[in-house]
């Protein structure tokens, strides 16, 4: 079964400072990865796709990679800034026989001090 | 621009009672799905549609009902709500199983 995890649960940082944060999952049959941005009362907004012959996607201040083979990812957020505070979420698109299931982690929640 | 829209917003049942929870998507995305968010659970996927006139069940399915009638409408039903119904519900659309999902703002609901 495939299980997705997230370290850390919490972070914080102050503003301006480069930030990492990690996803993991136990099964490498993937179709891609995908990192989400949830802010507290709202939906998910996704933030990079990386497919699984991908091994990183960029954009703008995000950098997101992806190692299939040991089954993690990594968000790589540089200069942080308050509004980047959030809880970030990162899902694999699984194989799922008839349909692919979208199986997520359960987040780390992100606060950029000013 | 609308995107995908959930209503409502927030509800409160009482244990027993019925609803349903509608989801609307203008992006004529064939795939819909329904989650519901947890505390320390992560999402995880209720019943989904690949298409007009027809659904499937997802990871947890007991005690909720859907339909797709309509292309852009993904409908949720509790037909007896419980205690343990009380959560996020996250509705998302997809132009296919490998493409990015959108997502609703979601309904809070509580079952007291």
């Amino acid at each position: 079964k495939q299980e997705v995890t997230q370290i850390p649960a919490a972070l914080s940082v102050p503003e301006g400072e480069n930030l990492v944060l990690n996803c993991s999952f136990t099964d490498s049959a993937i179709y891609n990865l995908q990192w989400f941005r949830q802010d507290p009362g709202k939906g998910l907004t996704s933030l990079l796709l990386i497919q699984s012959s991908q091994r990183e996607q960029t954009s703008g201040r995000l950098n997101a990679s992806l190692d299939k083979s040991s089954g993690r990812s990594t968000l790589y957020i540089a200069a942080s800034q308050p509004g980047d505070s959030a809880t970030y979420l990162c899902a694999v698109l699984h194989y799922g026989g008839a349909t692919n299931k979208l199986i997520f982690g359960t987040g780390t929640l992100l606060a950029v001090q000013p | 621009n609308a995107g995908v829209t959930q209503t409502p917003k927030f509800r409160v049942l009482k244990t027993g009672q019925s609803m349903t929870l509608l989801c609307a998507q203008d992006m004529n995305h064939e795939y819909m799905y329904w989650y519901r968010q947890d505390p320390g659970m992560g999402l995880r996927l209720i019943h989904y549609s690949v298409g007009e006139g027809t659904t499937a069940k997802g990871e947890v399915p007991d005690g909720y009902n859907v339909s797709r009638l309509k292309k852009q409408n993904f409908l949720l039903g509790l037909e007896s709500a419980a205690p343990s119904q009380t959560s996020v519900y996250f509705c998302a659309s997809s132009g296919s199983g490998k493409n990015i999902q959108y997502f609703g703002a979601g309904t809070r609901l509580s079952v007291l």
